[in-house]
C-alpha cells in the first residue's frame, strides 16, 4: 500500500525566501511521486513528477523536488517565494497501478 | 497540453433530488478517469475509478448506488449523485489518465455541489 505524509498543514515564508514543503512517502514498490498545486476553488495543476529517472526533478514556476530513497522523502523547494505561490500544495504517490494517493496538503502563505 | 473540463462548475440542488456532473477530456482519449471528493480545507479522497465500457470500481466506503458513474465514451465520464442530502455537499473533482504510459492524471477544475 502507498501513503504520503506532508509535514505541516500550514507553512509561512517571507516573499523572496526559500520555500520548503516536506513530503515523506511509503510504498511497497518503486513509487511515482507528484506535487500538485491547487488555487482556491480550482482543480489541481501538476507542478512536477518523479518517475524513476533523475532524482532531482524540475517543475513549473521555479519549483523542484529531490527524490531521496534512503529518506523516503520528496520535498518540494523553490529558492525565492513569490506572492503568487500562495496556494495549497499536495504531494501524491502512485505505485503505477493508476491510482494516486494524496497527502493532506500544505497551505503555503507568503508574507510581504 | 491535455485539458479536462467539468460541467457544471457549481450546482445547487434540493435535498432528495439527483444531480449529474460531467467530466470530459477535450483533446485526448481517456480510457480511465477518476472521481475525487474534497471537503473544505482537506485533501482529495478517491471515490472511484471509471473505465470506459465497463463498471466503475469504487473505493471502500463509497456507496455505488448513491454515486452512479458512467463512462460511456473515451472522452466522457459522468457522476450522478442520487437522492442528494446536505452531507453530500462537497467539491467533486475528476481526472483523466494520460494514455501514454506516464501515469499522469489531468485534473478538471472541479464542481462545487451544494445540497439545501
Amino acid at each position: 500500500a502507498q501513503s504520503v505524509t506532508q509535514l505541516g498543514s500550514h507553512v509561512s515564508v517571507s516573499e523572496g525566501a526559500l520555500v520548503l514543503l516536506r513530503c515523506n512517502y511509503s510504498s511497497s514498490v518503486p513509487p511515482y511521486l507528484f506535487w500538485y498545486v491547487q488555487y482556491p476553488n480550482q482543480g489541481l495543476q501538476l507542478l512536477l513528477k518523479y518517475t524513476s529517472a533523475a532524482t532531482l526533478v524540475k517543475g513549473i514556476n521555479g519549483f523542484e523536488a529531490e527524490f531521496k530513497k534512503s529518506e523516503t522523502s520528496f520535498h518540494l523547494t523553490k529558492p525565492s517565494a513569490h506572492m503568487s505561490d500562495a496556494a495549497e500544495y499536495f504531494c501524491a504517490v502512485s505505485a503505477g497501478d493508476d491510482k494516486i494517493i494524496f497527502g493532506k496538503g500544505t497551505r503555503l502563505h507568503i508574507l510581504p | 497540453g491535455a485539458v479536462v473540463s467539468q460541467h457544471p462548475s457549481w450546482v445547487i440542488c434540493k435535498s432528495g433530488t439527483s444531480v449529474k456532473i460531467e467530466c470530459r477530456s477535450l483533446d485526448f482519449q481517456a480510457t480511465t478517469m477518476f472521481w475525487y471528493r474534497q471537503f473544505p480545507k482537506q485533501s482529495l479522497m478517491l471515490m472511484a475509478t471509471s473505465n470506459e465500457g465497463s463498471k466503475a470500481t469504487y473505493e471502500q466506503g463509497v456507496e455505488k448506488d448513491k454515486f452512479l458513474i458512467n463512462h460511456a465514451s473515451l472522452t466522457l465520464s459522468t457522476l450522478t449523485v442520487t437522492s442528494a442530502h446536505p452531507e453530500d455537499s462537497s467539491f467533486y473533482i475528476c481526472s483523466a489518465l494520460a494514455g501514454d504510459g506516464s501515469y499522469e492524471q489531468y485534473f478538471g477544475p472541479g464542481t462545487r455541489l451544494t445540497v439545501t
